[in-house]
C-alpha cells in the first residue's frame, strides 16, 4: 500500500472549515484513499473514502486531485467534538488491511 | 449495545505472565483484526483473520498469538508478557461485501500495562 504524508498537527476555529491535507504521491490506480479519525484513545472511526471523484457524506467531504497524488479532507463546520487525530490511509481493498501513519492532530478551538 | 466489544478494558500484569485479550462482535463480519497502538503513534497490525480457522500475521506478530474460535470471537494472547508490550490494543472487524468497501469497525480498546 502507498505511503501517506500528513502534517503533524493543525488548529481550527470552531465553526470554521477544517481542511486536512494528505500527500500520497505513490498511490496506485486501484488504491482508494480512506480517512479515519481517533478521538482521545477511542477506537478509530471511519469518515469517508474515495477513488477518483470527490466524495461527500454527512461527516465530511473528500477532495482528490486529478493526478490522485494528494487529497484534502474537509470538515465544513468544525466543532469542539471534532478534535481528534485524523488518519489518511491508502488501501487497495483487496487485502482489507489498514496501515496507519502518524496522522494529523486537529485541535478545534473556541 | 456496542457492536465490537473488548475485555478486559484495562489490565495490569507482570513480566512473564500469560495474558489473553478477548474480542467479540455482533456485526456478523467475517474479517477480524488486532492492532496495537503505542503512545503518540498510529495503529500497527498484529494479526488478522478472514474467516474461522484463517490466521495471518501482521506487521508485528512476534510475541503474540491469536485464536479465532468462532466468527464472532477473536482472541489475542501474550504468551509471556514483557514491558515493551505495554500499549493500547484494538480489535476491529470488517466485511468487504458490506457496501463494497473497506470500512473497519473498531472496539473501545484494551489498555495493557506490563510491569
Amino acid at each position: 500500500d502507498a505511503k501517506t504524508t500528513q502534517p503533524t498537527s493543525m488548529d481550527c476555529a470552531e465553526g470554521r472549515a477544517a481542511n486536512l491535507p494528505c500527500n500520497h504521491s505513490t498511490i496506485s490506480g486501484n488504491e482508494y484513499v480512506y480517512w479515519y479519525r481517533q478521538i482521545h484513545s477511542q477506537g478509530p472511526q471511519y469518515i469517508i473514502h474515495g477513488l477518483k471523484n470527490n466524495e461527500t457524506n454527512e461527516m465530511a467531504s473528500l477532495i482528490i486531485t486529478e493526478d490522485r497524488k494528494s487529497s484534502t479532507l474537509i470538515l465544513p463546520h468544525a466543532t469542539l467534538r471534532d478534535t481528534a487525530v485524523y488518519y489518511c490511509i491508502v488501501n487497495n481493498n483487496a487485502g482489507n488491511m489498514l496501515t496507519f501513519g502518524g496522522g494529523t492532530r486537529l485541535m478545534v478551538k473556541p | 449495545d456496542a457492536d465490537v466489544t473488548q475485555t478486559p478494558r484495562n489490565r495490569i500484569t507482570k513480566t512473564g505472565k500469560r495474558i489473553m485479550l478477548e474480542c467479540s462482535q455482533t456485526k456478523g463480519h467475517d474479517r477480524m483484526y488486532w492492532y496495537r497502538q503505542d503512545p503518540g503513534l498510529g495503529l500497527r497490525l498484529i494479526y488478522y483473520s478472514f474467516d474461522v480457522k484463517d490466521i495471518n500475521k501482521g506487521e508485528i506478530s512476534d510475541g503474540y498469538s491469536v485464536s479465532r474460535q468462532a466468527q464472532a470471537k477473536f482472541s489475542l494472547s501474550l504468551e509471556s508478557a514483557i514491558p515493551n508490550q505495554t500499549a493500547l490494543y484494538f480489535c476491529a472487524t470488517s466485511d468487504p461485501t458490506d457496501r463494497g468497501y473497506n470500512e473497519q469497525f473498531f472496539g473501545p480498546g484494551t489498555r495493557l500495562t506490563v510491569l
